[in-house]
């Protein structure tokens, strides 16, 4: 089945612990990126990559990482965790950027930062 | 600075009845416009595509128009059903950006009475 995995899907952290979510998809899709959603806010972009070991800032890349060393997996680190990074992530992927196709995107991961 | 608009944040109708969801946008030359469907704490999921070129484009019940002239979309779903209830959200590509990126509006909530 066609899908994108993260982990873990809820997680409880303190603030200043580093932690990382993965994303997977098994479609070979080159571009991958994340967002997080925020009530009233909506999904913001976070970083995208357009391929293998090409990575750049979204809109609020602020406090995050991410790296793609492999075409599947396109994880998100926060290296010093904060309250105001308390949101629903969601990791998605597309065959390629600027191409007309959907965006699949996967079951999300809420995040809360004490 | 660019924008997207979805009218409305809320959008409660009858079943039966043909609920009509609006999304405008400025300073965007989109090559594409996409809408998804969301549901509560879940990734969002690819409804329809329409191309610049395209006027109308139409799935089942479900039926896009998207007018480059007033900047505006209009997504309509005929004869609404309770399980239609969902979050709906609108995404632009810009035309010839090098990142390709889906930009979102904040989403209307469909709710469908029975």
């Amino acid at each position: 089945e066609a899908q994108v995995t993260q982990n873990p899907r809820y997680l409880i952290t303190v603030t200043g612990k580093k932690l990382t979510v993965t994303c997977s998809q098994n479609m070979n899709h080159e571009y991958m990126s994340w967002y997080r959603q925020d009530p009233g806010l909506g999904l913001r972009q976070i970083y995208y990559s357009m391929n293998v070991e090409v990575t750049d800032k979204g809109d609020v890349p602020e406090g995050y990482k991410v790296s793609r060393k492999e075409k599947r997996n396109f994880p998100l680190i926060l290296e010093s965790p904060s309250p105001n990074q308390t949101s629903l992530y969601f990791c998605a992927s597309s065959i390629r950027a600027g191409e007309n196709t959907e965006a699949f995107f996967g079951q999300g991961t809420r995040l809360t930062v004490v | 600075s660019q924008k997207i608009e979805q009218n409305s944040e809320a959008l409660n109708i009858q079943e039966g009845k043909t609920a009509t969801l609006t999304c405008n946008y400025t300073n965007y030359s989109p090559a594409y416009l996409q809408w998804y469907r969301q549901d509560p704490g879940r990734g969002p999921v690819f409804l329809l595509l329409i191309r610049e070129n395209e006027k109308e484009k139409r799935k089942e019940r479900l039926k896009v128009t998207f007018d480059t002239t007033l900047k505006q979309s209009l997504f309509h779903i005929t004869a609404s059903q309770p399980a239609d209830s969902a979050t709906y959200l609108c995404a632009l590509s810009n035309y010839g950006g090098s990142q390709g990126n889906l930009i979102f509006g904040k989403g209307t909530k469909l709710s469908v009475k029975p």
